[in-house]
């Protein structure tokens, strides 16, 4: 199985910061990563496709990219409503893994 | 509008069988490169895709946890069902399904998730 690895696992920010979120694959996995954001008690919600393919809807300050076995989230202004757990999935095989996840909190 | 739902018991005893049903609604899983998954998440910690049935029938599943799990699909009921055998305290963990696309008529290689129904949780306890 491909392990997908993210970084960090809790990340303080504020309103109005720009954060990046790191998901490192276990080997290359081209652009097939998808990233989600939960929130507590939700189901998690799809934000990018194919590593850098923003899903309908998601605000344009999120955004995504890499390729091969380094991939980022970035966020480029904070708001309030962002403040979740962003989790990344590999989708190279059928034999999908998803990262455990990276907490982001208000500081 | 897709939309997915889970329903099934939120508390099993160990060893039982647990059964879970995904009715869905918006979208045929006969359609091409159209999937409905059964992904978990015990309390605190990160998902993990159970099984997947595929639109052209095809089924796929955790091989850690294979010989346990069975998915079915029925495109008349519009409903997807997940059975897992011999339950135990370690598979507490909310259980959602999800619509998935991908594969070949998406120009990818696997399958990741655009609609996830709301969850339910499973305790097992004796």
């Amino acid at each position: 199985d491909i392990q997908m690895t993210q970084s960090p696992s809790t990340l303080s920010a504020s309103v109005g910061d720009r954060v990046t979120i790191t998901c490192r694959a276990s080997q290359s996995i081209s652009s097939w990563l998808a990233w989600y954001q939960q929130k507590p008690g939700r189901a998690p919600k799809l934000l990018i496709s194919k590593a850098s393919t923003l899903e309908s809807g998601v605000p344009s300050r999120f955004s995504g990219s890499g390729s091969g076995t380094e991939f980022t989230l970035t966020i480029s202004s904070l708001q309030p409503d962002d403040f979740a757990t962003y989790y990344c999935q590999q989708y190279n095989s059928f034999s999908d893994t998803f990262g455990q996840g990276t907490k982001l909190e208000i500081k | 509008q897709i939309t997915l739902k889970e329903s099934g018991p939120t508390l099993v005893k160990p060893t039982q069988t647990l059964t879970l049903t995904c009715t869905f609604s918006g979208f045929s899983p006969s359609t091409s490169g159209v999937a409905v998954a059964w992904i978990r998440q015990p309390p605190g910690k990160a998902l993990e895709c159970l099984a997947i049935t595929y639109w052209n029938d095809d089924k796929r599943y955790n091989p850690s946890l294979k010989s346990r799990l069975t998915i079915t699909k029925d495109t008349s009921k519009k409903q997807v069902v997940l059975t897992m055998t011999n339950m135990d305290p370690v598979d507490t963990a909310t259980y959602y399904c999800a619509h998935a696309i991908g594969g070949y008529y998406y120009d990818s290689n696997g399958y990741y998730y655009t609609y996830w129904g709301q969850g339910t949780l499973v305790t097992v306890s004796s």
